[in-house]
């Protein structure tokens, strides 16, 4: 059973697009996160979540929205898609924070 | 100046070859510090944790200097399987911080 998952797993979209990416965790954590790692391989803390409630919000422009429905699960919309936002988008979770993160398989995004 | 640094490699090593990367810190409020490996084209993943006293799990061993603000990974008898990218990673103001990674590859 996957611990940490993502959809979908590739997402190649044109500039301007609204697109939205999933994830779920089954681990029981209270805390999920969205990372961006770009292309050169540096990953960097976009929100987190603690029981449903945003507690990390770094300065990522407005056109990101995330949104927690309940504690497992934590999706990322983005607006009006450029060319920049092209990247590598994991989910996390862990149990309280800042402590042992497990990521999901990764969402590639490629915009056009 | 990066709040995680390390030297991005890559480290080219023989099998069986022991190797250490270095990392360090800016923020010496950090309590919590780890070593994640990452694979091309998938998630990183926790390799260890990394305590004051320093701590080894099987060929792999961290130590942590306070100090200095730096944290190590000894890897011993190096197998082709640890090809991969190390990511330094320590916590800053309730989040984690993660270094952009050492690239090690281990030829036969």
């Amino acid at each position: 059973d996957t611990a940490v998952s993502q959809t979908p797993k590739y997402l190649v979209t044109q500039m301007g697009n609204d697109k939205s990416i999933k994830c779920e965790q089954n681990l029981g954590h209270d805390t999920m996160y969205w990372y961006k790692q770009d292309s050169k391989k540096f990953l960097k803390i976009m929100f987190s979540y603690n029981n449903k409630e945003l507690i990390i919000n770094e300065t990522v422009p407005n056109r990101f929205s995330p949104k927690s429905p309940d504690k497992a699960h934590l999706n990322l919309h983005i607006n009006s898609l450029e060319l920049g936002d092209s990247a590598v988008y994991f989910c996390a979770s862990s149990q309280d924070r800042p402590h042992t993160q497990y990521f999901g398989p990764g969402t590639r995004l490629t915009v056009l | 100046r990066k709040e995680v640094e390390q030297d991005p490699g890559p480290f080219n090593v023989p099998e069986g070859a022991t190797v250490a990367f270095n990392c360090t810190y800016s923020n010496s409020a950090s309590q919590s510090f780890f070593w994640y490996r990452q694979d091309c084209r998938k998630e990183p993943k926790l390799l260890m944790s990394v305590y004051s006293s320093g701590n080894e799990d099987g060929r792999f061993t961290a130590q942590l200097n306070r100090a200095s603000q730096y944290i190590s990974l000894l890897i011993r008898d190096s197998k082709l399987s640890d090809s991969a990218t190390y990511l330094c990673v320590a916590d800053s103001s309730y989040k984690l911080i993660f270094g952009s990674g050492t690239r090690l590859l281990v030829r036969p």
